[in-house]
């Protein structure tokens, strides 16, 4: 069974700062991996995901991720958090082939500090 | 906006009763999901409809079940309700959720239900 464990479910950083958000993943086969990003009251939104390909993914807002087979992880990193950056992520995976549901990480929940 | 539109938004009913919750995927998307979000179990898969049959079942309990119908939007039937199902309901679409994997699902802005 698939399996998502996020470190932290709470980070607060400062404006301006490094944001990295850590995702580990445990999958009999490497997966597919998203990070979904929800600000307050809203629905999900994709981040970014790796499929295939280059394993450094960049995504929307500044964000990137890099997949790293050997460690399972795939954290979320921004080089300068904004005051709109505060919301809850969750990272997720999916199975390669069949059934596509998302499994997801209890999620952190990013505080920016001004 | 990512197209996916829930409604209701808001939802407030007494235990025993039963609710239905509509979903209308993305145009063009031939699969839906459903997630529910609570505060002691995070986000769980419930159930995924493709072009109208069911595909894929999660955690969903028996009091629980869905459809997918041919104009492909789905509900979400909830009955006999317990305080426990109090959550935040989520639809999400995708374009095929058939056999090759990592397509994107687009969230809608979910149905918050209240259990009273």
């Amino acid at each position: 069974a698939q399996s998502v464990t996020q470190l932290g479910s709470h980070v607060s950083v400062s404006e301006g700062a490094l944001v990295l958000l850590r995702c580990n993943y445990s999958s009999s086969v490497p997966p597919y991996l998203f990070w979904y990003v929800q600000y307050p009251n809203q629905g999900l939104q994709l981040l970014l995901k790796y499929t295939t390909g280059a394993t450094l993914v960049k995504g929307i807002n500044g964000f990137e991720a890099e997949f790293k087979k050997s460690e399972t992880s795939f954290h979320l990193t921004k080089p300068s958090a904004h005051m709109s950056d505060a919301a809850e992520y969750f990272c997720a995976v999916t199975r390669i082939q069949g059934a596509q549901k998302l499994v997801f990480g209890q999620g952190t929940r990013l505080t920016i500090n001004p | 906006d990512s197209g996916v539109t829930q409604t209701p938004k808001h939802l407030i009913t007494a235990t025993g009763q039963r609710v239905t919750l509509r979903c209308s995927p993305r145009s063009g998307d031939l699969s839906v999901y459903w997630y529910q979000q609570s505060l002691d179990q995070g986000l769980q898969f419930l159930i995924q409809y493709y072009n109208g049959e069911e595909r894929a079942k999660g955690n969903i309990l028996e009091r629980f079940s869905a459809q997918q119908f041919p104009d492909l939007h789905s509900e979400l039937n909830l009955s006999s309700l317990e305080l426990g199902d109090s959550a935040l309901y989520f639809c999400a679409s995708s374009v095929t959720g058939a056999g090759q994997g990592g397509e994107t699902q687009y969230f809608g802005p979910g149905t918050r239900l209240l259990v009273l």
